[in-house]
C-alpha cells in the first residue's frame, strides 16, 4: 500500500526567503508526482506535475524535482510571498487513484 | 466547461437523510474521481469512474455511499441515511485520461454537515 509523507507538517517564513517542502513515498511504481495547493476552505489547485520519467518541472518561482529511485520529491518556492500562504499537498498517482500527502502548511509573514 | 464544477457548495443535513452531491467535470475529460476529506485530515479515495463505468469503488466506507455516472458527464454521489462521521468535504476531479502524462483537475467541493 502506498504511503506518502511530509515534511514539514507546518511552515513559517519571512516573505522573500526561499523554502523547500519535502515529499517521500513508499511505492516507487508510481506513474506521475503531482503538486497541489490548498488555501482554507478551497479545493485543490494544481501546481505543478511531474510524468515518472522526468526529474523537474518549473513554473514560475516554482520547481518540483523527482527521484523515483528513492522515493522523494522536493518542492523548492523561490521568493516567497504571503501569498503563497497555503497547505501543499503531494500526490502520487499509481494505477487509478491519487495517493495524497497530509500536507504542508506555509505560512510567509510580511 | 472550464473547470470542474460541484453543487451544492455547501450542504447542511439532519441526521437519517439522504443527500446527494453532484459533480460536473471538463468537457472531454473520461476519468472522474470522488475524495473526502475530513476536517484536519488527508484526502481519501473514494470511486473512481472511466467512463460511465466504475472499475474502482475500493474506497468507499460503507453500502449508504454509491455513486453513478451518466453520458460520461455528470456524476453523482449519494449517501444513503447519513450519519455524523459522514461530515467532510467531498471532491471531485476529473482527468483528460489515465496515463502519466494527465494530472488531475479538481473541483471547489461540497462541504457537508450532519447535525
Amino acid at each position: 500500500k502506498q504511503e506518502v509523507t511530509q515534511i514539514p507538517a507546518a511552515l513559517s517564513v519571512p516573505e522573500g526567503e526561499n523554502l523547500v517542502l519535502n515529499c517521500s513515498f513508499t511505492d516507487s511504481a508510481i506513474y506521475n508526482l503531482q503538486w497541489f495547493r490548498q488555501d482554507p476552505g478551497k479545493g485543490l489547485t494544481s501546481l505543478l506535475l511531474i510524468q515518472s520519467s522526468q526529474r523537474e518541472q518549473t513554473s514560475g518561482r516554482l520547481n518540483a524535482s523527482l527521484d523515483k529511485s528513492s522515493g522523494r520529491s522536493t518542492l523548492y518556492i523561490a521568493a516567497s510571498q504571503p501569498g503563497d500562504s497555503a497547505t501543499y499537498l503531494c500526490a502520487v498517482r499509481g494505477g487509478n487513484k491519487l495517493t495524497f500527502g497530509t500536507g504542508t502548511q506555509l505560512k510567509v509573514e510580511l | 466547461g472550464a473547470g470542474v464544477s460541484q453543487s451544492p457548495s455547501n450542504k447542511v443535513t439532519e441526521k437519517g437523510k439522504d443527500v446527494e452531491l453532484r459533480c460536473d467535470p471538463i468537457s472531454g475529460h473520461t476519468a472522474l474521481y470522488w475524495y473526502r476529506q475530513r476536517l484536519g485530515q488527508g484526502l481519501e479515495f473514494l470511486i473512481y469512474f472511466q467512463g460511465n463505468s466504475a472499475p474502482d469503488k475500493s474506497g468507499l466506507p460503507s453500502d449508504r455511499f454509491s455513486a453513478e455516472r451518466t453520458g460520461e458527464s455528470v456524476s453523482t454521489l449519494t449517501i444513503q441515511r447519513t450519519q455524523q462521521e459522514d461530515s467532510a468535504v467531498y471532491l471531485c476531479a476529473s482527468s483528460l485520461g489515465t496515463g502519466a502524462y494527465y494530472g488531475y483537475t479538481f473541483g471547489s467541493g461540497t462541504r457537508l454537515t450532519v447535525v
